[in-house]
């Protein structure tokens, strides 16, 4: 069973400090690497995704691949009450493309 | 710009009873996904089609079945609701390896 995981949180930061949210795998083939954000009562939007290994940046966001290590992050930067919500890391199966979701880390921006 | 469009948003249904969660998505997809969310967990796919006529079961597919008889639908049947089938079902659409999913507003099933 291929496997996704997260600390499921909550993880309290005060407004305007980085949140540092981490994700870990366990299918060594996989290539696509996404990040999900999803409000209370609400379906899951897309943050950003990565497919490199290395950084990569937009905006107040950054993704952070390491594939020896199998590890996925998220930072975000200057952290807003608005970013207050529960994040999922996803990582796309390497032989059937189906997605499969870690439990999510629940994020609190404390103003 | 519709996207992915799930109906209904709500639905109550008594144990023993079935339903259809309906799917619609306008992108020209060949992928698409069912995933049930229960409280404060992650998502559980149920069902995924890679293109009409193709489906196979995902992690949690007791209870349910699909069809995909178009490339836009993908609807799920629930036969027998049981109490324990009470989640939050999510339909998602992508294109092929490498692309995000992109998901429905959800459909919030109680079974009493």
């Amino acid at each position: 069973q291929k496997e996704v995981e997260q600390n499921s949180g909550p993880l309290s930061v005060p407004e305007g400090a980085i949140a540092s949210l981490n994700c870990t795998y366990s299918d060594r083939g996989s290539q696509s690497f996404f990040w999900y954000r999803q409000y209370s009562g609400k379906s899951p939007e897309l943050i950003m995704f990565i497919y490199s290994n290395g950084d990569k940046e937009d905006g107040r966001f950054t993704a952070q691949l390491n594939k020896a290590s199998q590890y996925v992050s998220l930072l975000i930067r200057d952290s807003q009450p608005s970013d207050s919500a529960t994040y999922l890391c996803a990582v796309q199966d390497s032989g059937t493309y189906k997605y499969i979701f870690g439990t999510g880390t629940r994020l609190k921006v404390l103003a | 710009n519709a996207g992915v469009t799930q109906t209904p948003k709500f639905r109550i249904l008594k144990i023993g009873q079935s339903m259809t969660l309906q799917c619609a998505q306008d992108m020209n997809h060949n992928y698409m996904y069912w995933y049930r969310q229960d409280p404060g967990m992650g998502l559980k796919l149920i069902y995924y089609s890679v293109g009409a006529g193709i489906t196979d079961k995902g992690e949690v597919p007791n209870g349910y079945n699909v069809s995909r008889s178009t490339t836009e639908d993908f609807p799920l049947r629930l036969e027998l609701a049981a109490p324990s089938q009470t989640s939050v079902y999510f339909c998602a659409s992508s294109k092929p390896q490498g692309s995000e999913a992109f998901f429905g507003q959800g459909t919030r099933l109680t079974v009493v």
